[in-house]
């Protein structure tokens, strides 16, 4: 069981190329977020997942897509990377409790990306 | 906003002492939860309580939830160097309870 997973673990880029970072979990939950960090501040979440095939916008989506084609899978898309796009970036995954209400997040480790 | 806000931004005390953290919040909510980061690492559940608990523990954990304020504190009793790491609170919102909006957290050092 190895929980919430994160690919890459780093990556340099330069203005205006793109990237995909991959999240996986294996705990079989409805929820998937991806937030960002950055220094000396709290995450901010960017794009969530209620369901397969489902997205929704979170508080700093823009320059970001995402894809929710498999339960166990959520991505995260750069279309042309901006240096203000250099951040953290946390995957987490979340049931729903019995009383309907999103319970205990699961993070994974974290995905550094700087862009130059 | 919804999001909470963590109270003090930064706290240094020695091993044994009692830390205490503050969160304040400005929408209803149905539960706020609490989560340690080490550094360069990601988040770790520690507690969860429901906008209908006022108290709860875990361990040295102690959270306490006051609706009316708005607000919840976390106690950690007896700290140890190994709790040095920054601590955020996250509430989700009555109306949407999908999202999570986490605070700028504390930055807890304990000395040995």
């Amino acid at each position: 069981n190895a929980g919430v997973t994160q690919t890459p673990k780093f990556r340099v880029l330069k203005t205006g190329q793109s990237m995909t970072l991959l999240c996986a979990q294996d705990m079989n939950h409805e929820y998937m977020y991806w937030y960002r960090q950055d220094p000396g501040m709290g995450l901010r979440l960017i794009h969530y997942s209620v369901g397969e095939g489902t997205t929704a916008k979170g508080e700093v989506p823009d320059g970001y897509n995402v894809s929710r084609l498999k339960k166990q899978n959520f991505l995260l898309g750069l279309e042309s990377a901006a240096p203000s796009q250099t951040s953290v970036y946390f995957c987490a995954s979340s049931y729903l409790d019995s009383g309907r209400s999103t319970d205990t997040q699961y993070f994974g480790p974290g995905t550094r990306l700087t862009v130059l | 906003s919804q999001q909470g806000e963590e109270d003090p931004q930064a706290l240094s005390i020695q091993e044994g002492e009692n830390a205490t953290m503050n969160c304040s919040y400005k929408t209803s909510i149905n539960n706020l939860q609490w989560y340690r980061q080490n550094s360069g690492r990601g988040l770790v559940h520690l507690i969860l309580i429901r906008s209908n608990e006022r108290e709860k523990h875990s361990g040295r954990l102690r959270v306490t939830l006051d609706t009316s304020k708005k607000s919840s504190s976390l106690l950690i009793t007896a700290s140890r160097a190994a709790d040095t790491a920054s601590y955020f609170c996250a509430t989700d919102a009555v109306y949407n309870f999908n999202k999570f909006y986490f605070g700028s957290g504390t930055k807890l050092n304990v000395k040995p």
